[in-house]
């Protein structure tokens, strides 16, 4: 398998911007993760998926924020309006519950 | 709430030095401890996963021990590399759900 897959590896935008991350898990993998990495805060879990189905949205800061999974091979966090302090590495990750999470090599956002 | 601490947050040791890394936690009321290592600019490669009726778990050089009584983990390496350097993260459950709080790591610097 070729891993968790993320899409893009780095993306700079402007502030008010839409900003939309992809995230393809680990294949046969039932539970989704999305995190996000700053150095003040270090690694925090954003949301949570089971079976495509969102379980714990506790971590999403406000409500520019929104997962979506549509499908069990796909998954997006969208920020809109995007603002500079959104600027954080994210990162996606898969299990198969009760075990190890494998993570995706991030995404670098920089909201300018 | 689970907490987790890392301690030191960094340290820097001769090649072929036997390290100990530590991890504490708050809420004793875990099923597993996992050990992430993560390189500069990338994602995290999960290293060992201790289950909560294990004491410990090896992996080549790599010894994590689990006691969950006093809300401790230890991560030990055996003769350091200098490929050994990166960033190590321990974490650990929230409640019984699959959400992991993370600590904020060790960043380890094994000099040639």
């Amino acid at each position: 398998d070729a891993g968790v897959i993320q899409s893009p590896r780095h993306e700079v935008t402007e502030m008010g911007q839409e900003v939309t991350l992809r995230c393809k898990p680990i294949s046969g993998h039932d539970y989704l993760f999305w995190y996000r990495q700053t150095m003040m805060r270090g690694l925090e879990l954003l949301i949570y998926f089971n079976n495509n189905v969102p379980i714990d949205d506790s971590g999403m800061p406000e409500d520019r924020f929104s997962a979506k999974m549509p499908n069990a091979s796909f998954s997006t966090l969208k920020i809109q309006p995007s603002e500079p302090r959104d600027s954080a590495v994210y990162f996606c990750a898969s299990s198969l519950g009760s075990g190890t999470q494998y993570f995706g090599p991030g995404t670098r956002l920089l909201v300018l | 709430k689970q907490e987790v601490t890392q301690i030191p947050a960094a340290l820097s040791v001769p090649e072929g030095e036997n390290l100990v890394l530590n991890c504490s936690f708050t809420d004793s009321a875990i099923y597993n401890l996992q050990w992430f290592r993560q390189d500069p600019g990338k994602g995290l490669t999960s290293l060992l996963l201790i289950q909560s009726s294990q004491r410990e778990q090896t992996s080549g050089r790599l010894n994590a021990s689990l006691d969950k009584s006093s809300g401790r983990s230890t991560l030990y390496i055996a003769a350091s590399q200098p490929g050994d350097s990166a960033t190590y993260l321990c974490a650990v459950p929230q409640g019984g759900s699959e959400k992991l709080v993370f600590g904020k790591g060790t960043k380890l610097t094994v000099n040639p």
